[in-house]
């Protein structure tokens, strides 16, 4: 059974600081997502990434993925205040050709002034 | 807004009650996802349509709950007999076959109470 672990579960930090979010996982997949969610929103789509070595950045946010050490982190440069949310990465597996994705517990980051 | 639109919102519901939710895919996506987040947790997976069959029911899918998705387009979620366990935000997800990166994408939920 896939499993995905998040470190940390809580994150709190202050303004200008860098700051990396692991997500590890049990079996095999070469597709891994990043996903944030504010407080009573849905999930918004931040990252895919489809291959081992793969290095995606939007703004203050950076994702990688490491196939082989099944481990993805989310770098966040330089924190600002908008940026304080619940991060999510989720991990495809494929059923029937189509994929479901296994979600980790979520990071609860909290950027200070 | 991702294009995935869901209804209602929020609904509170007395323990017993039978409740429906509805999701509308956007519109050319084949392949339609429900989940389930209770607080503090990630999303799980409940079941997967691709057009309009039912493919893969999780374990969390009890005998109370029923998917349909029956003409491919919308999707109806509803729970029979509902449970203070079943409070929870459910959330709809649609893709489309044939996109390198399978993305799904979101709506914005419905929010479960029950009393």
């Amino acid at each position: 059974e896939l499993k995905v672990e998040q470190n940390p579960l809580f994150l709190s930090m202050q303004e200008g600081k860098n700051y990396t979010i692991y997500c590890n996982y049990s079996t095999t997949s070469d597709r891994l997502y990043w996903y944030r969610q504010d407080p009573g929103k849905s999930l918004e789509s931040l990252f895919v990434l489809l291959s081992n070595g793969a290095v995606k950045q939007e703004g203050r946010l950076m994702a990688s993925l490491d196939t082989k050490a099944r481990l993805s982190t989310l770098h966040i440069t330089a924190a600002v205040h908008d940026l304080s949310a619940t991060y999510f990465c989720a991990v495809e597996r494929l059923i029937q050709g189509a994929q479901k994705l296994v979600f980790g517990q979520g990071t609860r980051l909290t950027i200070n002034p | 807004d991702t294009g995935v639109s869901q209804n209602p919102r929020h609904k509170i519901t007395k323990r017993g009650q039978n409740v429906t939710f509805r999701c509308d895919p956007i519109s050319e996506h084949n392949r339609l996802y429900w989940y389930r987040q209770t607080l503090g947790q990630g999303p799980e997976f409940l079941t997967y349509f691709q057009n309009e069959a039912q493919l893969e029911k999780s374990r969390l899918l009890s005998d109370r709950f029923s998917a349909e998705r029956p003409k491919g387009s919308f999707s109806t979620l509803e729970i029979q007999r509902t449970e203070q366990g079943d409070s929870a935000m459910y959330l709809c997800a649609s893709s489309l076959t044939g996109i390198v990166n399978n993305e799904q994408f979101f709506g914005p939920g419905t929010r479960l109470t029950v009393l």
